[in-house]
């Protein structure tokens, strides 16, 4: 059974800084990733989708990578901002013949004026 | 332009009692799916609609549970003899086809007491 970590749970840096956000999943056996942003009160935004047979997508101050064979997934974010605050969330989908996401529990990031 | 948007915003209802929640989606997507969030988790996928079919339910938790979309359009997830367990966030996302990137709305905060 697939099962998605996010560590740390939360998070709180000074602006300016450079963070990087940890996913891990127990089946390396996945179709792609997506890394998500959750404003409180609010749905997910997607960020970032990496496929199976890439290894990473930028996005503007985003990067994301991704090892298939060590189950991990990392989103780094440069120069971070206040407006970056939210909850990241990591999600895989298990195959192409679903759609269904399993996610992680998210990491609370809080960046500091 | 519209998002997608979910009614009630919030509903608290009483053990036992059936609840009806609504999603409209983006207009002409044909992907819809729903979610439930619990307090400091992660969403939790409950079922998939592709049109007016729901092309994977494996999601739902138990048969109290049942989504329709009836005219592949605006779908209602329906909660039989709710319990207080059931208390979640419950997330509609909608997407273009089979398209990867889910457009969320903002979820219905539903108490059961």
């Amino acid at each position: 059974k697939q099962e998605v970590t996010q560590i740390p749970a939360a998070l709180s840096v000074p602006e300016g800084e450079n963070l990087v956000l940890n996913c891990s999943f127990t089946d390396s056996a996945i179709y792609n990733l997506q890394w998500f942003r959750q404003d409180p009160g609010k749905g997910l935004t997607s960020l970032l989708l990496i496929q199976s047979s890439q290894r990473e997508q930028t996005s503007g101050r985003l990067n994301a990578s991704l090892d298939k064979s060590s189950g991990r997934s990392t989103l780094y974010i440069a120069a971070s901002q206040p407006g970056d605050s939210a909850t990241y969330l990591c999600a895989v989908r298990i195959s192409p013949g679903t759609y269904k996401y399993i996610f992680g529990t998210g990491t609370r990031l809080k960046v500091l004026a | 332009g519209a998002g997608v948007s979910q009614t009630p915003s919030n509903k608290v209802t009483e053990k036992g009692k059936y609840v009806e929640l609504r999603c409209d989606p983006i207009s002409g997507h044909t992907a819809l799916y729903w979610y439930r969030q619990s307090l400091g988790q992660g969403p939790e996928f409950l079922i998939y609609f592709q049109g007016t079919g729901a092309a994977d339910d494996s999601g739902l938790p138990n048969d109290r549970f049942f989504a329709v979309r009836p005219e592949g359009s605006v779908s209602t997830l329906k909660i039989q003899r709710t319990e207080r367990g059931d208390s979640a966030v419950y997330l509609c996302a909608s997407s273009q086809d089979r398209a990867e990137t889910q457009y969320f709305g903002p979820g219905t905060r539903l108490l059961v007491l």
